[in-house]
């Protein structure tokens, strides 16, 4: 089964770092691009970037440049997002999805997500 | 950054009803637009891909179309698991924009 598992929900104060995970499975996870969507409470779908795990080839919304990270480690189908200090305006549900193939290979909808996590800053 | 504007905002309807969500990109995207659907509590799922391809597994009462700027997600007889908030995507340039969503409550 094709499957996307995030790391849980986390509870951090303004300031800390933190980072969160998303494993893939049942796929070979460097060859499709992983996307971060965030979900602010009773609020709509925010793309944040995207990571192709190949090759670290990541394209950031200009909204999240230099707020967050993104990173993968093909070795263990993994990718993560990381923020180095919190604000409480990131309290939200994070998604990571997996982009499939379209045309010449580029992006296309993205068919498989994982379950959320959810990060609250208090 | 293209925006993605979804009309209408929240919708009303029957079970049975037909019901059609327009998506409205600032730009030519082709054909690159995608249709999620995400019901409370859970995380989105994709309906339909390249404007008018079926996802794998979506009913047919699902049809999405459109190209360039103006697109369509139409809904041929509302069934109740229906009712939830879609989301149309351009998939044209990144940022990969989001609409800001339709809520289709029961009427």
């Amino acid at each position: 089964e094709v499957q996307l598992v995030q790391s849980g929900v986390e509870v951090k104060k303004p300031g800390e770092p933190l980072q969160i995970s998303c494993k893939g499975s049942g796929y070979t996870f460097a060859a499709f691009w992983i996307a971060w969507v965030r979900q602010m409470p009773g609020q709509g779908l925010e793309f944040m970037g995207i990571i192709y795990p190949g090759d670290s080839d990541t394209r950031y919304s200009p909204s999240f440049r230099g707020q967050v990270t993104i990173s993968a480690d093909k070795s263990i189908s993994t990718a993560y997002l990381q923020w180095s200090s919190l604000k409480a305006s990131d309290t939200a549900i994070y998604y990571c999805a997996r982009h499939q193939k379209g045309d010449y290979s580029r992006p296309s909808g993205m068919d498989v997500w994982g379950q959320g996590t959810t990060v609250t800053v208090s | 950054d293209i925006q993605m504007t979804q009309s209408p905002s929240s919708l009303s309807a029957s079970v049975g009803d037909r019901v059609t969500i327009t998506c409205r990109a600032s730009q030519t995207i082709s054909r690159y637009l995608n249709w999620y659907l995400q019901e409370p509590g859970k995380a989105p799922r994709l309906l339909i891909y390249t404007s008018s391809i079926l996802q794998s597994g979506v009913p047919s009462r699902f049809s999405g179309g459109g190209s360039q700027t103006d697109f369509t997600l139409t809904i041929s007889s509302l069934q109740p698991e229906d009712f939830a908030t879609y989301y149309c995507q351009q998939t044209y340039s990144t940022p990969y924009t989001f609409g800001q969503g339709t809520k289709l409550e029961i009427k």
